[in-house]
């Protein structure tokens, strides 16, 4: 597509409820990288794909965060028994891999994700 | 761990003038340095790429720089507008990791 798709682009859930998060990258791009920004807050890195696995898992912030990447293309941040403070936008953004010095990398809108 | 500051956090100037927006990384071990703009309620907008290898880049009004031995890139904007009221975040790329800092967040008045 065009740019880095997201959806949904808002979501309010109970706490408690599992949420799912999708991301479409730019076509073509083998690199996805998910991001979470708490109101005020800078970006916090959560996982990255290149390709179809994750090499780095380390910032998902416990075990109620999951991602996958099926076809090497459409992402998926799942987050179980929602918590208050997991509310936040959450980014997805693609490049190219390889020649990494010379990869712009391009951001979603984001999902923003209130949990009440 | 690299670790990204921007300074100043929060800036506000008049419509015309000319401003530098500072960004600096604890390990200059980089592959390149991003600046982005965030729009409040959207996400991000890449504005300039410099590579590793690069001193600086530009685009219409903007200008980045970077000196990647002491740990320092700005971005400067030229003859500000109320449109360029943002925040803008520098992200450096190091190994398959962004890392970004906190933000700069700008406003021009008419």
């Amino acid at each position: 597509g065009a740019g880095v798709s997201q959806s949904p682009s808002n979501k309010v859930t109970e706490k408690g409820k599992d949420v799912e998060l999708r991301c479409d990258p730019i076509s073509g791009h083998t690199a996805l990288y998910w991001y979470r920004q708490s109101l005020g807050q800078g970006l916090e890195f959560l996982i990255y794909f290149q390709g179809n696995s994750a090499p780095d898992k380390s910032g998902l912030p416990s075990d109620r965060f999951s991602a996958e990447r099926t076809g090497g293309s459409v992402s998926t941040l799942t987050i179980q028994r929602t918590q208050q403070e997991d509310s936040a936008v959450y980014l997805c953004a693609s490049s190219l891999w390889g020649r990494a010095a010379g990869n712009t990398i391009y951001f979603g809108e984001g999902s923003w994700l209130t949990v009440v | 761990k690299q670790e990204v500051t921007q300074i100043p956090a929060a800036l506000s100037v008049p419509e015309g003038e000319n401003l530098v927006l500072n960004c600096s990384f604890t390990d200059s071990a980089i592959y390149n340095l991003q600046w982005f703009r965030q729009d409040p309620g959207k996400g991000l907008t890449s504005l300039l790429l410099i590579q590793s290898s690069q001193r600086e880049q530009t685009s219409g009004r903007l200008n980045a720089s970077l000196d990647k031995s002491s740990g320092r890139s700005t971005l400067y904007i030229a003859a500000s507008q109320p449109g360029d009221s943002a925040t803008y975040l520098c992200a450096v790329r190091t190994g398959n990791m962004l890392t970004f800092g906190g933000g700069t967040r700008l406003m021009v008045k008419p």
